[in-house]
């Protein structure tokens, strides 16, 4: 089946630097989403990617839809310690009937030291 | 944006026991609803998609006469882990679709903890 590779699987970091993770895949994905998952909670969407090439911003999250579809990444700007979590890239690729089944990285530990 | 809740949050059940989770799109109808699980420090793993009013369609490997599923309604979907063993402990998490070309939301999870 399909697989992510995320990188790096975690992260220690001074709050106010800049954080970049990946993910890549061996298939073409047709939307790429970053998710960040708090301790005993669900993931929340950061971002989605629907085209190749794309770049998008939340607030200080930019992310970037690989040209050729089979990678994403993921910065955060000037980190602070509720950014402490774990983020997930997620790709979806369209195959009929398969009713938007997403396939998940292995995620990132992001630690924000004060 | 919309909202998935679950219930309950967490639970702790005897082995052998039965144990239905409740998944709920609040302010949204979704065709589909999926079921994953996630042990700790792990990814989320797919365990099954529902489209309300059909049969579940189970993953590779996922029993499903083990994990029952019912989507009866558009906002409502269950799941029910039967006869539980202390391997089934696990976070347990559903997402809804609200349409087709936007991302799924996730419920909060819950915690299953079998004893």
């Amino acid at each position: 089946g399909q697989q992510l590779n995320q990188s790096p699987q975690s992260m220690f970091i001074q709050e106010g630097e800049d954080v970049s993770m990946n993910c890549t895949s061996s298939s073409i994905f047709n939307t790429w989403l970053w998710y960040k998952q708090d301790p005993g909670e669900g993931p929340v969407l950061l971002i989605a990617l629907y085209k190749a090439g794309e770049l998008t911003s939340n607030g200080r999250l930019t992310a970037q839809f690989g040209i050729t579809r089979k990678d994403s990444f993921l910065n955060i700007s000037a980190s602070i310690p509720s950014d402490v979590g774990i983020y997930f890239c997620a790709g979806r690729s369209r195959i009929r009937g398969s009713n938007y089944k997403l396939t998940f990285g292995k995620g990132t530990l992001l630690t924000v030291n004060p | 944006g919309a909202v998935v809740s679950q219930h309950p949050s967490w639970v702790i059940c005897k082995s052998g026991t039965s144990v239905k989770i409740e998944c709920r799109s609040l302010d949204f109808q979704a065709t589909t609803m999926f079921w994953y699980r996630q042990f700790p420090k792990q990814s989320l793993m797919l365990m099954a998609t529902s489209n309300e009013g059909s049969k579940a369609t189970y993953e590779q490997g996922v029993e499903k006469d083990k994990f029952l599923i019912n989507h009866a309604s558009l906002t409502l979907s269950t799941l029910t882990v039967t006869s539980a063993h202390p391997e089934d402990s696990s976070f347990y998490i559903c997402s809804a679709r609200e349409f087709d070309g936007r991302p799924p939301y996730f419920g909060p999870g819950t915690r299953l903890t079998v004893t």
